[in-house]
């Protein structure tokens, strides 16, 4: 079936770094992207999101990267900081639903 | 945004009963809502699409005897959970998009299941 490979499954990083996540999907004529934040035990929350007719989308620290003839898409948090902490996952619109990535953990040291 | 309510927060139960779970949509209608599973540390698997006035559309290997969605208004989806075990033990969230036929969606803020 269709699927999205997401990479890292964990990412730790030092408060200010940047951190970059990064997704693959695999159906051509998908063309809605959004990154979803979720705290532990709580319910996602849609931080950024791209369409297809569009290569870069950037809000404040965050940025997502589309490259359609490659198929992935690349979230980017500029000078990170310890509340970023929280699991990150992509998703692909595919028909009128969302497949997910598996999820990034990410962890911002202070 | 639009807010999505779900109710329990969590649940615990004994093996063999059932349980319901509601979703509402509370400042918009939502004609299609759609149910989540997920396990610890793992991601959000679809279940199925809940339609409002017809039957839900269930993804491939969901039972759909076992988890039973009713849509009877356009703010309101459930999701029964029958003759529950512990392996059904998981947290299930819905979402609703933000206007029909819109790919965003909004989340409910889950339910915790536990089968005892």
């Amino acid at each position: 079936g269709e699927n999205v490979e997401q990479h890292p499954s964990t990412l730790s990083v030092q408060e200010g770094d940047s951190a970059v996540i990064k997704c693959t999907y695999s159906d051509s004529a998908s063309n809605y992207f959004p990154w979803y934040k979720q705290e532990l035990g709580k319910r996602p929350q849609l931080i950024i999101d791209i369409r297809s007719n569009v290569g870069e989308k950037k809000d404040q620290r965050i940025a997502v990267t589309l490259n359609k003839t490659a198929k992935h898409f690349s979230l980017h948090i500029t000078e990170t900081q310890p509340e970023d902490s929280a699991v990150y996952f992509c998703a692909w619109g595919y028909g009128n639903k969302l497949v997910f990535g598996a999820g990034t953990i990410l962890r911002v040291k202070s | 945004g639009a807010v999505v309510s779900q109710h329990p927060s969590w649940v615990i139960c004994k093996s063999g009963t059932s349980v319901k779970i509601e979703c509402r949509s509370l400042d918009f209608q939502a004609t299609t809502m759609f149910w989540y599973r997920q396990f610890p540390k793992q991601s959000l698997m679809l279940m199925a699409t809940s339609n409002e006035g017809s039957k839900a559309t269930y993804e491939q290997g969901v039972e759909k005897d076992k988890f039973l969605i009713n849509h009877a208004s356009l703010t309101l989806s459930t999701l029964t959970v029958t003759s529950a075990h512990p392996e059904d033990s998981s947290f299930y969230i819905c979402s609703a998009p933000s206007a029909q036929g819109s790919e965003k969606l909004f989340f409910g803020s889950g339910t915790q299941l536990s089968v005892l």
